[in-house]
Protein backbone atom coordinates (compact mmCIF):
# COMPACT_ATOMS: atom_id res chain seq x y z
CA UNK A 1 0.00 0.00 0.00
CA UNK A 2 0.87 3.53 -0.07
CA UNK A 3 1.86 4.14 3.65
CA UNK A 4 1.41 1.81 6.90
CA UNK A 5 -2.17 1.24 8.16
CA UNK A 6 -3.06 0.08 11.23
CA UNK A 7 -6.49 -1.19 12.41
CA UNK A 8 -8.77 -0.49 14.32
CA UNK A 9 -7.66 3.16 14.87
CA UNK A 10 -9.61 2.92 18.38
CA UNK A 11 -10.17 0.27 20.76
CA UNK A 12 -11.81 0.51 24.32
CA UNK A 13 -11.50 -2.56 26.12
CA UNK A 14 -12.51 -4.05 29.83
CA UNK A 15 -9.75 -5.16 32.14
CA UNK A 16 -9.14 -8.79 31.86
CA UNK A 17 -10.32 -9.05 27.79
CA UNK A 18 -8.00 -9.88 25.43
CA UNK A 19 -7.17 -7.42 22.17
CA UNK A 20 -5.08 -7.60 18.91
CA UNK A 21 -4.15 -5.11 16.93
CA UNK A 22 -3.07 -5.54 13.86
CA UNK A 23 -0.44 -3.57 11.43
CA UNK A 24 -0.46 -3.85 7.27
CA UNK A 25 3.61 -2.17 6.07
CA UNK A 26 4.42 -0.12 3.33
CA UNK A 27 4.59 -3.94 0.43
CA UNK A 28 8.51 -3.47 -0.10
CA UNK A 29 9.48 -3.31 3.55
CA UNK A 30 10.84 -6.38 4.91
CA UNK A 31 11.15 -4.54 8.79
CA UNK A 32 8.01 -3.92 11.01
CA UNK A 33 8.57 -2.42 14.42
CA UNK A 34 6.06 -2.07 17.46
CA UNK A 35 6.07 0.86 19.91
CA UNK A 36 3.83 1.95 23.11
CA UNK A 37 2.97 5.70 23.09
CA UNK A 38 1.50 7.01 26.32
CA UNK A 39 0.41 10.41 26.48
CA UNK A 40 3.18 13.30 26.37
CA UNK A 41 5.83 10.68 26.14
CA UNK A 42 7.93 9.88 22.84
CA UNK A 43 7.03 6.12 20.93
CA UNK A 44 9.17 3.17 23.21
CA UNK A 45 9.85 0.14 21.08
CA UNK A 46 8.50 -2.66 22.01
CA UNK A 47 9.72 -5.51 19.24
CA UNK A 48 10.41 -5.85 15.58
CA UNK A 49 10.38 -8.41 12.63
CA UNK A 50 12.63 -8.73 9.29
CA UNK A 51 10.41 -10.60 7.59
CA UNK A 52 9.01 -13.40 9.54
CA UNK A 53 11.91 -13.29 12.24
CA UNK A 54 11.58 -11.99 15.30
CA UNK A 55 15.24 -11.14 16.63
CA UNK A 56 14.06 -8.34 19.32
CA UNK A 57 11.46 -8.87 21.89
CA UNK A 58 13.23 -6.99 24.48
CA UNK A 59 10.45 -3.95 24.73
CA UNK A 60 7.83 -6.36 25.38
CA UNK A 61 6.47 -5.15 28.71
CA UNK A 62 5.16 -7.94 30.02
CA UNK A 63 4.95 -11.81 28.58
CA UNK A 64 0.75 -10.72 27.99
CA UNK A 65 1.92 -9.19 25.32
CA UNK A 66 3.55 -10.78 22.20
CA UNK A 67 3.70 -9.91 18.19
CA UNK A 68 3.68 -11.71 15.05
CA UNK A 69 4.08 -11.82 11.24
CA UNK A 70 3.10 -14.95 10.05
CA UNK A 71 3.78 -14.77 6.42
CA UNK A 72 6.17 -11.74 6.39
CA UNK A 73 3.84 -8.72 5.85
CA UNK A 74 0.75 -7.79 7.75
CA UNK A 75 2.01 -8.20 11.63
CA UNK A 76 -0.59 -8.37 14.70
CA UNK A 77 0.15 -7.33 18.42
CA UNK A 78 -2.20 -9.16 20.76
CA UNK A 79 -2.04 -7.93 24.34
CA UNK A 80 -3.80 -10.69 27.08
CA UNK A 81 -5.78 -9.98 30.29
CA UNK A 82 -5.39 -6.38 29.42
CA UNK A 83 -4.88 -4.06 32.16
CA UNK A 84 -5.30 -0.08 32.56
CA UNK A 85 -1.70 0.81 32.34
CA UNK A 86 -1.87 -0.83 29.32
CA UNK A 87 -4.00 2.03 28.14
CA UNK A 88 -1.67 4.45 25.28
CA UNK A 89 -1.45 4.91 21.75
CA UNK A 90 0.16 1.42 19.78
CA UNK A 91 2.12 2.90 16.79
CA UNK A 92 3.61 0.51 13.74
CA UNK A 93 6.48 1.31 11.48
CA UNK A 94 8.21 -0.29 8.82
CA UNK A 95 11.50 0.05 6.67
CA UNK A 96 13.38 -1.62 4.19
CA UNK A 97 16.36 -4.07 5.24
CA UNK A 98 18.94 -3.84 5.12
CA UNK A 99 19.61 -0.50 6.12
CA UNK A 100 21.76 1.34 3.82
CA UNK A 101 23.97 4.60 4.24
CA UNK A 102 21.39 6.04 2.15
CA UNK A 103 17.49 5.25 3.76
CA UNK A 104 19.67 4.01 7.23
CA UNK A 105 16.68 2.77 8.44
CA UNK A 106 14.31 5.52 7.92
CA UNK A 107 11.33 4.45 9.60
CA UNK A 108 7.60 5.05 8.23
CA UNK A 109 5.01 5.16 10.89
CA UNK A 110 1.38 4.43 10.69
CA UNK A 111 -1.22 6.37 12.59
CA UNK A 112 -1.80 4.05 15.57
CA UNK A 113 -4.47 2.27 17.53
CA UNK A 114 -5.60 3.96 20.63
CA UNK A 115 -6.44 1.58 23.14
CA UNK A 116 -8.33 2.37 26.55
CA UNK A 117 -8.22 -0.31 29.21
CA UNK A 118 -11.41 0.50 31.55
CA UNK B 1 21.72 2.95 23.98
CA UNK B 2 23.44 6.79 23.90
CA UNK B 3 21.51 9.87 25.52
CA UNK B 4 20.59 12.69 23.86
CA UNK B 5 19.63 16.00 25.61
CA UNK B 6 17.26 18.45 24.23
CA UNK B 7 15.58 21.57 25.37
CA UNK B 8 12.29 20.69 26.30
CA UNK B 9 9.78 23.75 24.39
CA UNK B 10 11.36 26.37 22.13
CA UNK B 11 9.62 28.94 20.34
CA UNK B 12 9.70 30.96 16.68
CA UNK B 13 7.71 33.25 14.56
CA UNK B 14 6.79 32.42 10.94
CA UNK B 15 8.82 32.05 8.07
CA UNK B 16 11.97 32.98 10.79
CA UNK B 17 14.46 30.51 11.26
CA UNK B 18 15.00 27.55 13.88
CA UNK B 19 17.74 25.98 15.49
CA UNK B 20 17.03 22.99 17.65
CA UNK B 21 20.09 21.40 19.60
CA UNK B 22 20.56 18.55 20.87
CA UNK B 23 23.56 17.18 23.37
CA UNK B 24 25.03 13.34 22.89
CA UNK B 25 28.34 13.43 24.46
CA UNK B 26 28.44 9.89 24.67
CA UNK B 27 27.90 9.37 21.30
CA UNK B 28 29.93 6.40 19.60
CA UNK B 29 31.71 5.93 16.57
CA UNK B 30 29.05 4.34 14.79
CA UNK B 31 25.72 6.06 16.15
CA UNK B 32 23.94 7.97 13.45
CA UNK B 33 22.42 11.04 14.52
CA UNK B 34 18.49 10.91 13.39
CA UNK B 35 15.59 13.69 13.40
CA UNK B 36 12.25 12.58 13.55
CA UNK B 37 9.44 14.82 14.22
CA UNK B 38 5.81 14.21 15.28
CA UNK B 39 2.52 16.58 14.42
CA UNK B 40 -0.19 16.77 16.63
CA UNK B 41 -2.24 13.32 16.22
CA UNK B 42 -0.07 11.79 14.17
CA UNK B 43 2.71 9.21 13.92
CA UNK B 44 6.48 10.61 13.79
CA UNK B 45 8.03 11.03 10.88
CA UNK B 46 11.87 11.29 9.49
CA UNK B 47 13.35 15.13 8.98
CA UNK B 48 17.03 14.03 8.16
CA UNK B 49 19.92 11.75 9.96
CA UNK B 50 24.14 11.94 9.39
CA UNK B 51 26.91 10.54 10.66
CA UNK B 52 29.58 12.76 10.51
CA UNK B 53 29.46 15.90 7.63
CA UNK B 54 26.75 18.32 7.91
CA UNK B 55 23.49 17.37 5.91
CA UNK B 56 20.57 18.98 3.80
CA UNK B 57 17.53 17.86 2.35
CA UNK B 58 13.89 19.46 1.64
CA UNK B 59 12.95 19.74 5.07
CA UNK B 60 16.03 20.93 7.40
CA UNK B 61 19.49 20.69 7.66
CA UNK B 62 21.75 19.01 10.11
CA UNK B 63 24.96 20.58 11.22
CA UNK B 64 27.10 18.09 13.22
CA UNK B 65 29.45 19.30 15.54
CA UNK B 66 33.24 18.03 14.75
CA UNK B 67 33.69 16.41 17.55
CA UNK B 68 29.96 14.51 16.83
CA UNK B 69 29.27 15.98 21.07
CA UNK B 70 26.27 18.19 19.41
CA UNK B 71 24.10 18.65 16.48
CA UNK B 72 21.81 21.27 15.22
CA UNK B 73 18.59 20.82 13.46
CA UNK B 74 17.62 24.13 11.49
CA UNK B 75 14.45 24.88 10.02
CA UNK B 76 15.06 27.23 7.68
CA UNK B 77 11.75 29.27 7.57
CA UNK B 78 9.29 27.57 10.00
CA UNK B 79 5.92 27.79 8.99
CA UNK B 80 2.66 27.03 11.18
CA UNK B 81 2.70 23.00 9.86
CA UNK B 82 6.09 22.73 11.44
CA UNK B 83 4.48 23.06 14.93
CA UNK B 84 5.53 19.67 16.44
CA UNK B 85 8.14 17.57 18.71
CA UNK B 86 11.33 16.99 17.20
CA UNK B 87 13.19 14.06 18.25
CA UNK B 88 16.87 13.89 18.27
CA UNK B 89 18.14 9.98 18.27
CA UNK B 90 21.29 8.15 18.54
CA UNK B 91 20.97 4.76 16.51
CA UNK B 92 23.72 2.34 15.34
CA UNK B 93 21.22 -0.48 14.16
CA UNK B 94 17.49 -0.72 13.82
CA UNK B 95 16.22 0.84 17.15
CA UNK B 96 15.12 4.33 17.73
CA UNK B 97 14.74 5.52 21.68
CA UNK B 98 13.05 8.87 21.11
CA UNK B 99 13.24 10.51 24.34
CA UNK B 100 10.99 13.32 25.23
CA UNK B 101 11.57 15.72 22.44
CA UNK B 102 11.80 19.46 22.22
CA UNK B 103 8.02 20.74 21.54
CA UNK B 104 8.45 23.25 18.59
CA UNK B 105 5.54 26.49 18.80
CA UNK B 106 5.21 28.82 15.57
CA UNK B 107 3.81 32.09 16.30
CA UNK B 108 2.06 33.31 13.35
Amino acid sequence: GAGVSQSPRYKVTKRGQDVTLRCDPISSHATLYWYQQALGQGPEFLTYFNYEAQPDKSGLPSDRFSAERPEGSISTLTIQRTEQRDSAMYRCASSLWPPSQINNNEQFFGPGTRLTVL
Amino acid sequence: DAKTTQPNSMESNEEEPVHLPCNHSTISGTDYIHWYRQLPSQGPEYVIHGLTSNVNNRMASLAIAEDRKSSTLILHRATLRDAAVYYCILTNDYKLSFGAGTTVTVRA
